[in-house]
């Protein structure tokens, strides 16, 4: 079965800091990874999605994610954060099972920031 | 488009009791997974459906139970509620059952039980 690992509960940082959310995956033939985002009383919104191909991976305001199969890592980042990005993110793996298809997610990541 | 939508929002039981949280797919979204999220943990996955069928389950007993219907809007059952059971239950739909396909998350229902 797989597992995904976030390596940090918290992380604080101030407006237009860079940062950097890390995730490692436990190893598998393929994978299929996803970092989705949580803000505060609301449910998950995907933020990007790696399936196959380039291994830098674009998603949503501005966020980006490197997948890295030598040290099963998809580690999320964004140069420059605002207050608004304030939310807790999850790192997920697709793991099929009998057929269906199944997330598999690590504990989650609350990123802080502050003016 | 409409999005996934669920209801109620928040809902309290005492335990013992029982419940129904419902779901409704984004349009065109043929299955749909149930995810339960435990104050500070990560989503665990419950069960899927897809067409109305169970289609995987997750480490989850049999007092967990769900329906698709025809329109694939979908209901999560809850017998014999637990302390434990208090959390945040997420639906997800999903295009097609393909590896890899984004499933598509509701606002989800936050029940306590008491």
């Amino acid at each position: 079965a797989q597992s995904v690992t976030q390596l940090d509960s918290q992380v604080p940082v101030f407006e237009e800091a860079p940062v950097e959310l890390r995730c490692n995956y436990s190893s598998s033939v393929s994978v299929y990874l996803f970092w989705y985002v949580q803000y505060p009383n609301q449910g998950l919104q995907l933020l990007l999605k790696y399936l196959s191909g380039s291994t830098l991976v674009k998603g949503i305001n501005g966020f980006e994610a490197e997948f890295n199969k030598s040290q099963t890592s998809f580690h999320l980042r964004k140069p420059s954060v605002h207050i608004s990005d304030t939310a807790e993110y999850f790192c997920a793996v697709s793991e099929g099972q009998g057929g269906s298809e199944k997330l598999v997610f690590g504990k989650g990541t609350k990123l802080t920031v502050n003016p | 488009e409409t999005g996934v939508t669920q209801s109620p929002t928040h809902l309290i039981k005492t335990r013992g009791q029982q419940v129904t949280l419902r779901c409704s797919s984004q349009s065109g979204h043929n299955t749909v997974s149930w995810y339960q999220q435990a104050l500070g943990q990560g989503p665990q996955f419950i069960f899927q459906y897809y067409r109305e069928e169970e289609n995987g389950r997750g480490n989850f007993p049999p007092r967990f139970s769900g329906l698709q219907f025809p329109n694939y809007s979908s209901e999560l059952n809850v017998n014999a509620l637990e302390l434990d059971d208090s959390a945040l239950y997420l639906c997800a739909s999903s295009f097609s059952l393909a590896p890899g396909e984004t499933q598509y998350f509701g606002p989800g229902t936050r029940l306590l039980v008491l």
